[in-house]
């Protein structure tokens, strides 16, 4: 079946250890991708976005994602992460006029 | 620019009632996307409606519903409560259904007791 894969549910880190959180998809063809963040009592908002162009997509935050095309995947990285990064990350793709989502990876930073 | 609009915020029903959610887009916007979002489950699309017609729908029983009126307000329904249908229902409006994102409203949370 058609779908997103986040390879991590929970990971816990240090403040300025660096963060790659992994995005797999197995839709063919053209896709738009995205990564999504919800922070604590917050509604989801958007860190970035692949459309086409360069691979390497740069969003809010810090935080950047490479679109690997060969390998299905566009992993969101940040070198330094701070406490107030702890948050829900989810990675998306536009398919067919629908988002579908990956099930989300929880980040927590410790102090 | 108002964001997405969800009411009610928080929603408590028993089993076998039928519950009616409401989303206003940001104006302009012509897409409205539901979404179902639970611990296990992360989040789930329920439909996608465009220009007052369900263009997408996922793999929800026909009890799950909805429609768009003519202003791209929508509204969903859900009948015959079930306690599994206690989760976090989101709406998501865009104003081209490619090359742009989705922006969420803060969300209904539908507790069945």
């Amino acid at each position: 079946a058609q779908s997103v894969s986040q390879h991590n549910h929970h990971v816990i880190l240090s403040e300025a250890a660096s963060l790659e959180l992994g995005c797999n998809y197995s839709y063919g063809g053209t896709v738009n991708l995205f990564w999504y963040v919800q922070y604590p009592g917050q509604h989801l908002q958007l860190l970035l976005k692949y459309f086409s162009g360069d691979p390497l997509v740069k969003g809010i935050k810090g935080f950047e994602a490479e679109f690997i095309k060969s390998k299905f995947s566009f992993n969101l990285r940040k070198p330094s992460v701070q406490w107030s990064d702890t948050a829900e990350y989810f990675c998306a793709v536009n398919r067919d006029d629908k988002i579908i989502f990956g099930k989300g990876t929880r980040l927590h930073i410790l102090p | 620019k108002a964001g997405v609009t969800q009411t009610p915020r928080y929603l408590i029903k028993t089993r076998g009632q039928q519950v009616t959610l409401s989303c206003s887009p940001i104006s302009g916007h012509r897409s409205v996307s539901w979404y179902q979002q639970t611990p296990g489950q992360g989040l789930q699309f329920l439909f996608e409606y465009f220009s007052e017609t369900q263009r997408n729908k996922g793999n929800f029983p026909g009890r799950f519903s909805g429609r768009q009126f003519s202003n791209s307000r929508s509204e969903m329904n859900v009948s015959t409560l079930e306690l599994g249908d206690s989760a976090l229902y989101l709406c998501a409006s865009s104003s081209l259904t490619t090359n742009t994102e989705a922006f969420f409203g803060q969300g209904t949370r539908l507790t069945v007791v």
